[in-house]
């Protein structure tokens, strides 16, 4: 069936730091969702994209729907603690099914 | 306030009790689903509503059974579960379910002992 690879699976990064994680797919999808998780909640929609090439922006957040349509990437920049958490990619394929990436779990370093 | 609503948040059962897990949203929507997270797995796709009508049932167990009356809610009733289903359920919303944008409630930790 479809996969879709988020990586990576974990960062430690320094409060201030910009961060990068971004998903690969094997097949072209039709949407780009990131979704950031705090732990006991539910994922929350950060960035939605729906055009190859499309960049948009949330704050400090950036994500952009990679122009071969297999990839997108989420930026956030000058990271502060409340960014830990979980970030899910997902992705609509031709069928409009959401698949969804393993996550990757954000740690500030103390 | 993500416009979907989840009750009961934490569920502890036994694996000889009835109970019910219930999601509501506020957003208009027409699909409704319902997802299992557990710990270091992708989201788990269970159930899919779309208009009330059942469009996708993932494998899922039959000791899971949902109920969608209208639009608006979506219930999941479990019996004699499992300890492995021990997870959180989320509930989530869109317009509809071609691969539309989906909203989700803050979930409902179930624990079976």
């Amino acid at each position: 069936g479809q996969q879709l690879n988020q990586s990576p699976q974990s960062m430690f990064i320094q409060e201030g730091e910009d961060v990068s994680m971004n998903c690969t797919s094997s097949s072209i999808f039709n949407t780009w969702l990131w979704y950031k998780q705090d732990p006991g909640e539910g994922p929350v929609l950060l960035i939605a994209l729906y055009k190859a090439g499309e960049l948009t922006s949330n704050g400090r957040l950036t994500a952009q729907f990679g122009i071969t349509r297999k990839d997108s990437f989420l930026n956030i920049s000058a990271s502060i603690p409340s960014d830990v958490g979980i970030y899910f990619c997902a992705g609509s394929d031709s069928n409009y099914q959401l698949i969804w990436g393993a996550g990757t779990k954000l740690i500030i370093k103390p | 306030e993500t416009g979907v609503t989840q009750t009961p948040r934490h569920l502890v059962m036994g694996m000889t009790n009835k109970k019910s897990l219930k999601c509501e949203q506020h957003l208009g929507h027409n699909a409704m689903y319902w997802y299992k997270q557990s710990a270091k797995k992708p989201l788990e796709l269970m159930f899919v509503y779309n208009f009330k009508e059942q469009t996708e049932n993932n494998s899922v167990p039959s000791r899971f059974s949902p109920e969608c009356p209208n639009s608006s809610h979506l219930f999941l009733h479990l019996h004699t579960l499992q300890p492995e289903d021990s997870a959180l359920y989320l509930c989530a919303s869109s317009q509809e379910s071609a691969g539309n944008t989906i909203y989700f409630g803050e979930g409902s930790w179930l624990t079976v002992v």
